[in-house]
C-alpha cells in the first residue's frame, strides 16, 4: 500500500528566502516519487522526479528534493523564493512500473513581498 | 511540445445537459489513460482508468452510468459527462502514461461549469 502525506496545507515565505514544503510517504515498494506545480487554473507540470537514481534530485526553476529513506521523506527545497513560485504544490508516488499514483492533500504556497 | 492534449479546455453548459471531453496522447501510443476530478482547493481524485478496447475501472464511489468513458483508439480517451449538474462542476484532468518511457503526462485540464 502506499500513501504520501504533505505535512502543511499552506507556507507562506518571503520573498528571496529559503522554500521548504514537507512531504512523506509509504510504499511497499521502491517508490517513484514526485513534486509537481499547479498554477491557479492551470494544469500540472513536473517540477521534478525521483527514480532511484541520485537521492538529490534537481528540478526546474531552481527546485530540488532529497529522497531520504530512513526518514521516509522527499521534502522541495528552494534557496530563494520567487513571487512567481506561489502556487499549489502536489507531492506524488507511486510503486515502480504501477499504474496507480496517489497524490498528496497539496501546498498552498504564498510568496510575500 | 504538449504531449497530451485535452479539448475543450472551458466548457460551459447547463444542467441536465451532457458533455464530452477529450483527452490525446500526442506523441506515443497508450493503452491506458486516466481521469481525475478536482474540486476547488482540493487535491486530484482518481475517478476511472480507461482502457483501450475494453470497459473502464471506475474508483469506489465514481458512478460509471454518469461518467462514461471511451477509449476507442490508442491516441484517445473521452470521458463524457452525462446529465450535468452543479456539483459536477470541476476541474477534470487525465493523465497518459507513456510505458516505453516510463513516463507520465498529463493533460492542461478542462474546467466545466455547471450553471
Amino acid at each position: 500500500a502506499q500513501s504520501v502525506t504533505q505535512l502543511d496545507s499552506h507556507v507562506s515565505v518571503s520573498e528571496g528566502t529559503p522554500v521548504l514544503l514537507r512531504c512523506n510517504y509509504s510504499s511497499s515498494y521502491s517508490p517513484s516519487l514526485f513534486w509537481y506545480v499547479q498554477h491557479p487554473n492551470k494544469g500540472l507540470q513536473l517540477l521534478l522526479k525521483y527514480t532511484s537514481a541520485a537521492t538529490l534530485v534537481k528540478g526546474i526553476n531552481g527546485f530540488e528534493a532529497e529522497f531520504k529513506k530512513s526518514e521516509t521523506s522527499f521534502h522541495l527545497t528552494k534557496p530563494s523564493a520567487h513571487m512567481s513560485d506561489a502556487a499549489e504544490y502536489f507531492c506524488v508516488v507511486s510503486a515502480w512500473r504501477d499504474d496507480k499514483i496517489i497524490f498528496g492533500k497539496g501546498t498552498r504556497l504564498h510568496i510575500l513581498p | 511540445g504538449a504531449v497530451v492534449s485535452q479539448h475543450p479546455s472551458r466548457v460551459i453548459c447547463k444542467s441536465g445537459t451532457s458533455v464530452k471531453i477529450e483527452c490525446r496522447s500526442l506523441d506515443f501510443q497508450a493503452t491506458t489513460m486516466f481521469w481525475y476530478r478536482q474540486f476547488p482547493k482540493q487535491s486530484l481524485m482518481l475517478m476511472a482508468t480507461s482502457n483501450e478496447g475494453s470497459k473502464a475501472t471506475y474508483e469506489q464511489g465514481v458512478e460509471k452510468d454518469k461518467f462514461l468513458i471511451n477509449h476507442a483508439s490508442l491516441t484517445l480517451s473521452t470521458l463524457t459527462v452525462t446529465s450535468a449538474h452543479p456539483e459536477d462542476s470541476s476541474f477534470y484532468i487525465c493523465r497518459v502514461r507513456d510505458l516505453s518511457r516510463d513516463e507520465q503526462f498529463f493533460g492542461p485540464g478542462t474546467r466545466l461549469t455547471v450553471l
